[in-house]
């Protein structure tokens, strides 16, 4: 079974630019999660889809994230305009729409540093 | 809204000897808890989960997980440290708003 796949994996852009990431969870998974992990820090939730609707965006600063989920599938990322303070490691995550009790799955992350 | 509480940053401990990684946690209703490990560069591994049943939990790589209901506490332990066990590790929990919630991290450093 493929696993969460992430692009790119590194990232670097300088404060003000705009940047967008990408992810295709695992085949199947109707709950897609994005997370930010800021060095020295635990994940910290940005966004929860349910096939292509949102659940949860509560963290997500609005001015300058977006992220979509058109098909329900693959799902972006983008940070338009980016501040230095966005430097983190993005991580993408899916998970079976089968109840509470379902682990999710990790890519391996985007990092990205601002300059 | 549900948290968690990983109070060491960072668990020392020599190869061979038993290690426990400490979690407790807040969720409104039943607490669906789980362990992640992250080594350097790489997403976060699942290592087991807390559903309902036995407080005591068998996971990946020897690790097992001790659920406390009364002292809302997931800790992770491990009866033998190896070296290569070295790594960060996240406490996870999900609540009824299927939102999962991570802890801020422990650093486990098994030295030879």
């Amino acid at each position: 079974e493929a696993g969460v796949a992430q692009s790119p994996r590194y990232k670097i852009i300088e404060k003000r630019q705009s940047v967008a990431f990408w992810c295709n969870p695992i085949s199947g998974h109707a709950t897609l999660y994005w997370y930010q992990q800021i060095l020295g820090q635990g994940p910290k939730l940005l966004i929860q889809f349910q096939n292509n609707g949102v659940v949860d965006d509560s963290q997500l600063p609005k001015d300058r994230f977006s992220a979509e989920r058109l098909k329900g599938v693959d799902s972006t990322l983008k940070i338009q305009p980016a501040k230095l303070e966005d430097s983190a490691v993005y991580l993408c995550a899916s998970n079976q729409l089968t109840g509470l009790n379902t682990e999710a799955f990790f890519g391996q992350g985007t990092r990205l540093t601002v300059v | 809204a549900q948290s968690v509480a990983q109070p060491e940053d960072q668990v020392n401990v020599a190869e061979g000897n038993p290690l426990t990684v400490k979690c407790t946690y807040s969720v409104s209703g039943n607490p669906y808890l789980f362990w992640y490990v992250q080594y350097p560069n790489r997403g976060l591994q699942f290592l087991l989960k807390y559903i309902t049943g036995d407080n005591l939990v068998k996971g990946s790589y020897g690790f097992e997980a001790e659920f406390n209901k009364s002292q809302t506490s997931f800790h992770l332990k491990k009866p033998s440290a190896l070296v290569s066990d070295s790594a960060l590790y996240f406490c996870a929990v999900r609540g009824l708003n299927q939102k999962l919630v991570f802890g801020t991290g422990t650093r486990l450093l098994v030295s030879p």
